[in-house]
């Protein structure tokens, strides 16, 4: 069974561009949910998606959106991007179902995104 | 808002001691408490998991204990190896699940 995969693996950017990143999650997997990963502060909650909905949302600011498609594979976009915003991202999936049922997260290797 | 507290940042022991990681959570509604473990340069991978309905639960050297009314769980790793050298994250949540900061544990052999 293939893991979860994300692309691209490494990318810089500049000041003020937006980026998009892709993950796929593992078949069957209906959940997808992103992390953004500094030093020091763990792996801070972005957004949840299932079934094409986004379920939950962290605190960050409207810049970084996400949005899942019908074979569950999902994107995230950042725009207008900032030096504060290099940081690894992380996509992780679940067979999460109904409300309560949590589930293992199962995570991909990340994109880390570098702002200059 | 929900926050994970998680000590210490960093964690040093000798080959075969035990080590102890602690974390506190704020949302009473969390039911579900995993702890992952990141090696250098991987993802992270779930190596424990605990559910509300469960004060305790062991797997060979690894154990986690959740206290509910003290919203406080903790994470024990018995007769430490080398390979146990990593960064530990607790996790506490419904759908969406609040990391701690993360202990960056070092067994030294």
């Amino acid at each position: 069974k293939a893991g979860v995969t994300q692309t691209p693996r490494y990318l810089i950017k500049t000041r003020g561009q937006q980026v998009t990143l892709s993950c796929s999650p593992i078949s069957g997997h209906r959940s997808v949910s992103w992390y953004q990963q500094t030093p020091g502060q763990g792996l801070q909650f972005l957004f949840e998606y299932f079934s094409e909905t986004q379920r939950n949302k962290g605190n960050f600011p409207g810049r970084f959106s996400g949005r899942q498609f019908s074979n569950s594979r999902s994107e995230m976009n950042v725009s207008t991007l900032e030096l504060g915003d290099s940081a690894l991202y992380l996509c992780a999936s679940s067979l999460t179902g109904g409300a309560g049922n949590t589930g293992e997260l199962f995570f991909g290797e990340g994109s880390r995104l570098t702002v200059l | 808002g929900e926050n994970v507290e998680q000590h210490p940042s960093t964690l040093s022991v000798q080959e075969g001691d035990s080590a102890v990681i602690k974390c506190t959570y704020s949302d009473s509604a969390s039911n579900y408490f995993p702890w992952y473990k990141q090696e250098l340069g991987k993802r992270p991978q779930l190596i424990i998991d605990i559910r509300s309905n469960v004060g305790e639960k062991k797997d060979q050297r690894i154990a986690v204990t959740l206290n509910k009314t003290a919203k406080h769980f903790s994470l024990h790793i018995t007769e430490t190896q080398p390979e146990d050298s990593a960064v530990y994250f607790c996790a506490a949540g419904t759908y969406k699940y609040i990391f701690g900061t993360g202990t960056r544990l070092k067994v030294l052999a």
